[in-house]
């Protein structure tokens, strides 16, 4: 079946520390793969995603790059901010005759200041 | 309008009501999509309309869960009968595309059932 798996949170990190959030995912087909953000009182929104294995999506200082042979997609920024505290969602969208987007339990990151 | 809008955002329901749940999309979206999140968890997939064809139905958890979206547009999510494991957010997000993109989530509609 198509599933992800993401670090459990929640993670604490201090301000201009570097971010890593893990993420596998198993998949029939070929899936694209999604990094969503929610943060604290509003609805989730698209941080970045790639389509293709090796692909590297980015937004916002984040990075995460499409690894086929490891099924991994894993969330980076090299320094975080404050702001950055909320809950990210790892995603991948496969055709079943339709697209269907699967997303991950979430991992909750505290920035300290 | 300029995002997707659900309505009621909160809904407090006696065990055994029905509840209906709507969800306006970005206007000309293609894609509605139905996700119920637990505290704590992360969106599980309900239902699929692409247009007004209701593609997959398959992570409705019973025969009390329904929903349609008779004219492409605005859809409704129907919980006949509610019971306490029901209570969860509901999330609707739409998208411009019928295959693998950006979906736009509206902030969801908190059902709790007493």
């Amino acid at each position: 079946g198509n599933s992800v798996t993401q670090m459990e949170g929640p993670v604490t990190l201090s301000e201009e520390a570097f971010l890593t959030i893990n993420c596998t995912y198993t998949a029939t087909g070929y899936p694209s793969l999604f990094w969503y953000v929610q943060y604290p009182g509003e609805g989730l929104q698209l941080l970045l995603k790639a389509t293709k294995a090796d692909d590297k999506g980015s937004n916002k200082g984040f990075e995460a790059t499409y690894r086929k042979e490891t099924t991994s997609f894993h969330l980076e920024k090299g320094s975080v901010q404050v702001s950055d505290s909320a809950v990210y969602f790892c995603a991948l969208s496969v055709d079943t005759g339709g697209f269907k987007t699967i997303f991950g339990a979430g991992t909750r990151l505290f920035v300290k200041a | 309008g300029a995002g997707v809008s659900q309505s009621p955002r909160y809904k407090v329901a006696k065990r055994g009501q029905d509840v209906a749940l709507r969800c306006d999309p970005i206007s000309g979206h293609v894609s509605l999509f139905w996700y119920q999140q637990a505290l704590g968890q992360g969106p599980e997939f309900l239902t699929y309309f692409q247009n007004e064809a209701q593609l997959d139905k398959s992570g409705l958890p019973s025969d009390r869960f329904f929903a349609e979206r008779p004219e492409g547009s605005v859809s409704t999510l129907k919980i006949q009968r509610t019971q306490q494991e029901d209570s969860a957010v509901y999330l609707c997000a739409s998208s411009w595309t019928s295959s693998a993109g950006e979906l736009f989530f509206g902030e969801g509609s908190r059902l709790t059932v007493l």
